[in-house]
């Protein structure tokens, strides 16, 4: 079963930034927070993690509350390409993913 | 760097049948996951594999399912027996180790049509 909550759907507008939101306030002082997207019907893709710190990588950053009871996945320049499935994911280790229903993200024209 | 590889693709099977997928992982990678995403519903983890070793099949069905990863060669999931409530994507991942700070990458997956 997931450990975090995320909202079923949102919107966006092209070129403007996406941001997803993630409650895990269960989440224990050694779990990793991980973001995945699914687009449509393909495999998984990783987009980014972190443990305690704000991380930023070339597709995203990530940014985790000081309590680390909840996280946001900034995409600062939303394209029509970003419309996919976001799964926000609490582990320990990465032998442990469950995945949960995700946020739909929809970036429109 | 090639990346994680499923065959096939798309796979059909009478009910009865059996079907077997199989998972190229990453070169480097000696841990391999599945995944099976029923139509319009999240993935749901079902086993993981080190080399020649069965880590956690907590997700795996009791019955009919089962899952390898050899020494040599790939990864398999073989279901028995299929049945129409089988027809789903599976999906493999692989990682270079376990542990927090390494992500899994994953295939495109196969999409088993049960008829």
């Amino acid at each position: 079963d997931a450990k975090t909550t995320q909202p079923p759907s949102m919107d966006c507008a092209e070129g403007r930034a996406a941001n997803l939101p993630c409650n895990h306030s269960t989440i224990s002082g050694n779990e990793y927070v991980y973001w995945y997207r699914q687009i449509h019907s393909q495999g998984p893709q990783y987009i980014i993690h972190g443990l305690k710190n704000n991380e930023t990588n070339e597709m995203a950053s990530l940014i985790i509350t000081e309590d680390r009871k909840s996280s946001t996945l900034i995409l600062p320049h939303a394209t029509l390409r970003d419309t996919a499935v976001y799964y926000c994911i609490v582990s320990l280790n990465n032998n442990d993913m469950r995945f949960g229903a995700g946020t739909r993200l929809t970036v429109k024209p | 760097n090639a990346g994680v590889m499923q065959n096939p693709r798309h796979l059909v099977r009478r009910r009865g049948q059996e079907a077997r997928l199989r998972c190229s992982p990453m070169k480097g990678h000696s841990h391999v996951y599945w995944y099976r995403q029923l139509p319009e519903e999240g993935l749901k983890f079902m086993v993981y594999l080190q080399k020649e070793n069965i880590i956690d099949e907590s997700g795996m069905p009791k019955e009919r399912f089962s899952a390898e990863f050899p020494k040599e060669g790939p990864s398999i999931l073989r279901i028995q027996q299929v049945v129409r409530g089988d027809s789903a994507a599976y999906f493999c991942a692989s990682s270079p180790t376990s542990g927090g700070s390494y992500e899994q990458y994953f295939g495109p997956g196969t999409r088993l049509t049960v008829t």
